[in-house]
């Protein structure tokens, strides 16, 4: 069966630092990925997905940017966080046709 | 692109029934998701709809008119574990992101 693993859960971090926040995907190859935020009390906004190794797709102008160094792992960063920065975020792979999405865990980012 | 309009909150009484509301404008349409959110979690699948009518699934039943842009969420015998934030989300044609609503608060009190 196929599962997505997200780490870390919690994170707060200082104005300015770096971040890293990997996901995997395991049991499936060549899944489409995606990193989503919500903000408190928000909707889920798409930050980027992924249809390949190496293919980006950026919705939104922002401080992050996204990696796929790997067919199942996905990996967003940023060089200096803001405090707009804080927030939830999600990976995510498109399953099967009817389910939609299937979530990791997601990471609780609060940057001081 | 996706405009996507659902109720911020709802409150019910345990055993009652709601119904959340969702309108969608989209420059296409390949499918309606719902999922439900717990505070501090990932959002979980609940249904799938692709063509008019209603789908049952258990306590929770969910009705998609595609001419009218419009689908509900419907929750019966409420239960305090249904105390959740619920997430409409539209898939356009060949496309493979979701386009989410804001999310509906229900709230369910003894």
């Amino acid at each position: 069966s196929q599962t997505i693993h997200q780490w870390p859960a919690t994170l707060v971090q200082p104005v300015g630092s770096p971040l890293s926040l990997e996901c995997t995907v395991e049991g499936t190859s060549n899944p489409n990925l995606y990193w989503y935020r919500q903000a408190a009390g928000r909707g889920l906004q798409l930050l980027f997905y992924s249809v390949g190794i190496g293919q980006i797709s950026s919705e939104v102008p922002q401080n992050l940017s996204a990696s796929r160094p790997q067919d199942r792992q996905f990996i967003l960063s940023s060089k200096k966080l803001l405090l707009s920065d804080s927030g939830f975020y999600l990976c995510a792979w498109m399953g099967q046709g009817v389910r939609g999405y299937t979530f990791g865990s997601g990471t609780r980012l609060t940057v001081v | 692109g996706q405009n996507i309009d659902q109720p911020t909150e709802m409150t019910a009484t345990e055993g009652a029934i709601v119904q959340i509301n969702c309108t969608y404008q989209t420059s296409g349409f390949n499918g309606l998701f719902w999922y439900q959110q717990h505070a501090g979690e990932a959002p979980t699948f609940l249904s799938y709809n692709v063509l008019d009518g209603l789908e049952e699934k258990g306590r929770f039943s969910s009705f998609l008119s595609r001419s009218k842009g419009y689908s509900y969420l419907l929750l019966k015998e409420l239960q305090m574990k249904d105390s959740a934030s619920y997430l409409c989300a539209v898939r356009g044609p060949g496309d493979y992101k979701l386009s989410f609503g804001a999310g509906t608060t229900v709230t369910v009190r003894a």
